[in-house]
């Protein structure tokens, strides 16, 4: 079946710099969607990229559908604290998602 | 905006008890679904709905079974609870119309004692 995988699992950044995480399906995706979900809370829905090469941006956060519709990135710039959470991809799969395993991002002050 | 509420925030049960865990969306949604996440595994689908009184095994419905007698409504039945189900429950919704983005409750956390 369809496999949805995200590096790297932890991101520890210092605030201030940038940094990207991968989003890798086994399958060509009609659709990726993007969920953040902070610490002690649910995921919450940011963003959906439909067409192949397709980017998209949320103040400091841009994200990126492939070409081959197989893959995306999410990069953050300028990481702020409030940035602090668990980063999920998720691709359709008939009625339901595939989420990937998450990003776990720590952000150092 | 669209909003899913789940029964309760947390929840503290007995071993062998039958558990209800409910969740309620306003958006006229077609699927309904109920995950579980523990530490380090992510979002696991228990089972799902895509229309009222329909139902599919997720990827761990054992020890699980759900309801959906109105399209609004889905509910989770732990039958006979056991400690290795201690874990957080999120329900989510979704609608074909909107490319399957799901809307998540803010969770029950679930103690199996």
């Amino acid at each position: 079946g369809q496999q949805v995988m995200q590096i790297p699992q932890y991101q520890h950044v210092q605030e201030g710099e940038d940094f990207t995480t991968y989003c890798n399906s086994s399958t060509t995706l009609s659709n990726i969607q993007w969920y953040k979900q902070r610490p002690g809370g649910h995921p919450v829905f940011l963003i959906q990229l439909v067409k192949s090469g397709e980017v998209k941006k949320q103040k400091r956060l841009t994200f990126q559908f492939g070409e081959a519709k197989k893959n995306s990135s999410l990069h953050i710039t300028a990481t702020q604290t409030t940035d602090v959470g668990t980063y999920f991809c998720a691709g359709p799969a008939g009625n339901k998602l595939t989420f990937g395993g998450g990003t776990r991002v720590l952000v150092k002050p | 905006d669209v909003k899913v509420t789940q029964s309760s925030r947390y929840l503290v049960k007995r071993t062998g008890e039958k558990v209800f865990l409910e969740c309620v969306q306003d958006m006229d949604h077609e699927n309904m679904f109920w995950y579980r996440q523990d530490p380090g595994l992510g979002l696991r689908l228990i089972y799902f709905s895509y229309d009222v009184k329909m139902k599919e095994k997720g990827d761990i419905p054992e020890g699980y079974s759900v309801s959906r007698e109105k399209k609004e409504r889905f509910s989770l039945i732990l039958e006979s609870a056991s400690t290795n189900q201690t874990s957080m429950y999120l329900c989510a919704s979704s609608s074909v119309g909107q490319g399957m983005s799901q809307y998540f409750g803010p969770g029950t956390r679930l103690l199996v004692l």
